[in-house]
Formats: structure tokens, C-alpha cells, sequence
């Protein structure tokens, strides 16, 4: 039984489509993260919801929206596609001591 | 500079030795924590310290917070430890129990059987 499951494994869309990845997480945490591990494989922090409210919101293109309808989900939908955007994406929540990662989103934008 | 440095930036070993990963910070912290992302991407959480020393199994991390420097450690290293250690701060744990964090770039370990 996976803990943080994010669909699709891998995406590969031309540039100035929209696209969304979806996550959910079945260990009942209160908090989810949305994470981009550029090519040098350097993580950051994009979003933070807890119970569903904004919380953490870095200085991500407004093309990026993430949508939590409850608890247990936090979908990142993308408008207008970039290049630039090409990145593997990490869904994660957390419970006091320990983040749970999801296996990754491989964007590939042509 | 980024907020939080690591090294080495790669490290090779012969299975079975003792092995350091140090990571060095330069904000003030509520908590530090140490991920191991394996080859296939994976990334599991290991250890978060606010303080002084945690062990799991052959893996130990220590947190010196005066001098903000952080270690792990691997006993008896074996090639299934080969992965990608990072490490990452958390200026905020807010009242959600919510955390920013601020990322390492990595060490890169490898361990020859």
C-alpha cells in the first residue's frame, strides 16, 4: 500500500500545453508538499497546504496552481507549459518528524 | 552561497567502511533533516534532529546547533547505501507543524562491494 502515490510517473508534453499531476496520500497527515528537483537534482519547495489552506506558496510562476479538494489529495495543475519547466516534481506530506515522498513526476517539456 | 552547504559532493568507498556526510548552515534552524534519494529517484526520509544524536540501524546523525554543522554517519557501509544523502534545514515549524525547507545539493555516495 503506497503512502504517497502521484500520477503520472513520467509526462512528456509540447510546450504551452496544460497539464495536471495528481497526489494522495493515505496516512491520514494533516500537511502536503509540492517539491521541483531541477536537473542538478537540487530540490525547493513550491507549495505547502495544511487541511486543505495554502500555507507555504514560493515564488512559483502563476502558471503553477495547486488544488487540494481534501485533505488527502494535492493536485498541481500547469498552465501554458515551458521548456524551463522540465523538472522531476515530488508530492510529500508530513506528520511532526517525517516527510513522505511520493516516487516523482518526470516532466519533459518539448 | 546556498544557505546550506554539504560535502563531500561525492564520495567513494570500499563496502564496509565508516562513513562521514557533513552538512554546514547558515540561518537559524528549528530542525535539520537528512533524505536518502535512492538511483530509481526515490526519496525516503532518515532522521530529523533539533538536537544532539539519533541512530537507526547503522545510520547516525548528529546536530551540533551552536556551530551549525550537522553529520551522518554509516557503520559498516554496503553497496545498498550507494544514494544521493540530503540535507535540509527548516527556519519555521509552525503551529501546523509545517516546514519550509531549504535543501543541500546533495552527496552522491557510492560503495564498492
Amino acid at each position: 500500500d503506497t503512502a504517497v502515490s502521484q500520477t503520472p510517473k513520467y509526462l512528456v508534453t509540447q510546450m504551452g500545453n496544460d497539464k495536471s499531476i495528481k497526489c494522495e496520500q493515505n496516512l491520514g497527515h494533516d500537511t502536503m508538499y509540492w517539491y521541483k528537483q531541477d536537473s542538478k537534482k537540487f530540490l525547493k519547495i513550491m507549495f505547502s497546504y495544511n487541511n486543505k489552506e495554502l500555507i507555504i506558496n514560493e515564488t512559483v510562476p502563476n502558471r503553477f496552481s495547486p488544488k487540494s479538494p481534501d485533505k488527502a489529495h494535492l493536485n498541481l495543475h500547469i498552465n501554458s507549459l515551458e521548456l524551463g519547466d522540465s523538472a522531476v516534481y515530488f508530492c510529500a506530506s508530513s506528520h511532526i518528524e517525517k516527510l513522505f515522498f511520493g516516487s516523482g513526476t518526470q516532466l519533459s517539456v518539448l | 552561497k546556498n544557505e546550506v552547504e554539504q560535502s563531500p559532493q561525492n564520495l567513494t568507498a570500499q563496502e564496509g567502511e565508516f562513513i562521514t556526510i557533513n552538512c554546514s548552515y547558515s540561518v537559524g534552524i528549528s530542525a535539520l533533516h537528512w533524505l536518502q534519494q535512492h538511483p530509481g529517484g526515490g526519496i525516503v526520509s532518515l532522521f530529523m534532529l533539533s538536537s544532539g544524536k539519533k541512530k537507526h540501524g547503522r545510520l547516525i546523525a548528529t546536530i551540533n546547533i551552536q556551530e551549525k554543522h550537522s553529520s551522518l554517519h554509516i557503520t559498516a557501509s554496503h553497496p545498498r547505501d550507494s544514494a544521493v544523502y540530503i540535507c535540509a534545514v527548516s527556519p519555521i515549524i509552525s503551529n501546523f507543524g509545517n516546514e519550509k525547507l531549504t535543501f543541500g545539493t546533495g552527496t552522491r555516495l557510492t560503495i564498492i562491494p
